[in-house]
C-alpha cells in the first residue's frame, strides 16, 4: 500500500552498527507500530506510538529504539545491530477508532 | 494466555476448489478479528474482519466465520485462484489491550 512507505527496503550491514529504518504514511492515522517477521512465523510487536508524545514497549523491545519525529513518521533504531535481528521489519499504521492495521511493504535486514 | 493459533501451516488446494484455513483463538476478551494476506516480498493486507458480536461475514470470494464457543476463526476462499497463493494470518484484537496479537501463518498454495 503506497500510503505507508518504508526506507530502505534492503539492507544489510555489520555487526556492531547502528541502523535506522523510517517509516512515513500519507494515511493521516495517529497510531503507528513497528513489527519484525522471521521466516516461518508471525509477526511480532517491537514498539508501538499512539501518538506524538506517546511511545510504548512492544513484545521484543529489547535492542531496538524508536523516534516518533511527526504523526506521519516513525523510525525504528538498532543500536548495535546483532546477526539474529536479521529479519523482515514491518510498519503500519491505524485509525485510532479502529483496531485494523494498514501495512507498509518491509525493510529487509540482514546483519553479517 | 494471549494466543492466536493456526491448525495448519500449510494448505494445498487445486485452482478452482474453496480453500480453507483456519485459526484458534484462546482469549475470551477478544472483541474483533482481522484477515490478512501477505504475498511473498509484500506486506500484509487486509482481506476480511468481523467483529465479536457476528458469526459470519462475505466479502468478495471470501467468507470470515466465527465460531465463539469454540475459539475458532476460518477464513473460506471460493474458486481458488493462483493469485490467491500467499501466507494468511489472523489476527485479534484483545478488547482493552490497544494492540493486534497475530497468529502463526498459514501458506496456501495453488494446484493447476
Amino acid at each position: 500500500d503506497a500510503d505507508v512507505t518504508q526506507t530502505p527496503r534492503n539492507r544489510i550491514t555489520k555487526t556492531g552498527k547502528r541502523i535506522m529504518l523510517e517509516c512515513s504514511q500519507t494515511k493521516g492515522h495517529d497510531r503507528m507500530y513497528w513489527y519484525r517477521q522471521d521466516p516461518g512465523l508471525g509477526l511480532q510487536l517491537i514498539y508501538y506510538s499512539f501518538d506524538v508524545k506517546d511511545i510504548n514497549k512492544g513484545e521484543i523491545s529489547d535492542g531496538y529504539s524508536v523516534s516518533r519525529q511527526a504523526q506521519a513518521k516513525f523510525s525504528l533504531s538498532l543500536e548495535s545491530a546483532i546477526p539474529n535481528q536479521t529479519a523482515l521489519y514491518f510498519c503500519a499504521t491505524s485509525d485510532g477508532s479502529l483496531a485494523l492495521q494498514f501495512f507498509g511493504p518491509g525493510t529487509r535486514l540482514t546483519v553479517l | 494466555g494471549e494466543s492466536v493459533g493456526l491448525h495448519l501451516p500449510t494448505l494445498s488446494v487445486q485452482e478452482g476448489d474453496n480453500s480453507i484455513i483456519n485459526c484458534a483463538y484462546s482469549n475470551s476478551a477478544s472483541d474483533y478479528f482481522i484477515w490478512y494476506k501477505q504475498e511473498s516480498g509484500k506486506g500484509p493486507q487486509f482481506i476480511i474482519d468481523i467483529r465479536s458480536n457476528m458469526d459470519k461475514r462475505q466479502g468478495q470470494r471470501v467468507t470470515v466465520l466465527l465460531n465463539k464457543t469454540v475459539k475458532h476463526l476460518s477464513l473460506q476462499i471460493a474458486a481458488t485462484q493462483p493469485g490467491d497463493s500467499a501466507v494468511y494470518f489472523c489476527a485479534e484484537n484483545i478488547k482493552g489491550a490497544q494492540k493486534l496479537v497475530f497468529g502463526q501463518g498459514t501458506r496456501l498454495t495453488i494446484n493447476p
